[in-house]
């Protein structure tokens, strides 16, 4: 069973430009988030997606954006890239139930450095 | 709010015991996970715990005490390789639907 996977996995941007980077769930997952990881913030949740609906959003400015297609891949967007913006972005997928008993599995990431 | 803490260093020698505390306070607790991240790559799935007590799996095993708002992972036998944060995150259940927490992490160096 194929895993999360991201694409691309390194990129460098300059600051102003916008990126879009993609994730690819596990088969039969609905559920995708996102989020960036810096060395000082930790993890930090950017938003959730589950049949193609926005779910929930975390504390990030209205440059930071996302959608899910109807095969549950997601991709988000970052516009007007700030050098604050480099980071390692980790999308995750989950089966999701009420139960609570699933578990969230981590792609790879994608590095974005901005310069 | 939701809170969640976790030490942010710890070393340990190889062969050892060491265990990584978290405490949390989050309302619609719906489950704790541990989370293992290697610099440089992905978290990886550890444990999950819903219920009180003692989950046990190899040479890891996850506490969870949801009275006191409580978890621990316990990494027995430690090996080089087992330097790396650790992650622990709370699901928590609200508007229909469910949000994972994530604290910190917890930068464990084992040393020979």
């Amino acid at each position: 069973k194929a895993g999360v996977t991201q694409t691309p996995r390194y990129l460098i941007k300059t600051r102003g430009q916008q990126v879009t980077l993609s994730c690819s769930p596990i088969s039969g997952h609905r559920s995708v988030s996102w989020y960036q990881q810096t060395p000082g913030q930790g993890l930090q949740f950017l938003f959730e997606y589950f049949s193609e609906t926005q779910r929930n959003k975390g504390n990030f400015p209205g440059r930071f954006s996302g959608r899910q297609f109807s095969n549950s891949r997601s991709e988000m967007n970052v516009s007007t890239l700030e050098l604050g913006d480099s980071a390692l972005y980790l999308c995750a997928s989950s089966l999701e139930s009420r139960s609570g008993g699933n578990t969230i599995y981590f792609g790879e990431g994608s590095w974005l450095t901005v310069v | 709010g939701q809170n969640i803490d976790q030490p942010t260093e710890m070393t340990a020698t190889e062969g050892a015991i060491v265990q990584i505390n978290c405490t949390y306070q989050t309302s619609g607790f719906n489950g704790l996970f541990w989370y293992q991240q290697h610099a440089g790559e992905a978290p990886t799935f550890l444990s999950y715990n819903v219920l009180d007590g003692l989950e046990e799996k190899g040479r890891f095993s996850s506490f969870l005490s949801r009275s006191k708002g409580y978890s621990y992972l316990l990494l027995k036998e430690l090996q080089m390789k087992d330097s790396a944060s650790y992650l622990c995150a709370v699901r928590v259940y609200s508007g229909g639907y469910n949000k994972l927490i994530f604290g910190a992490g917890t930068r464990l160096a084992v040393h020979p």
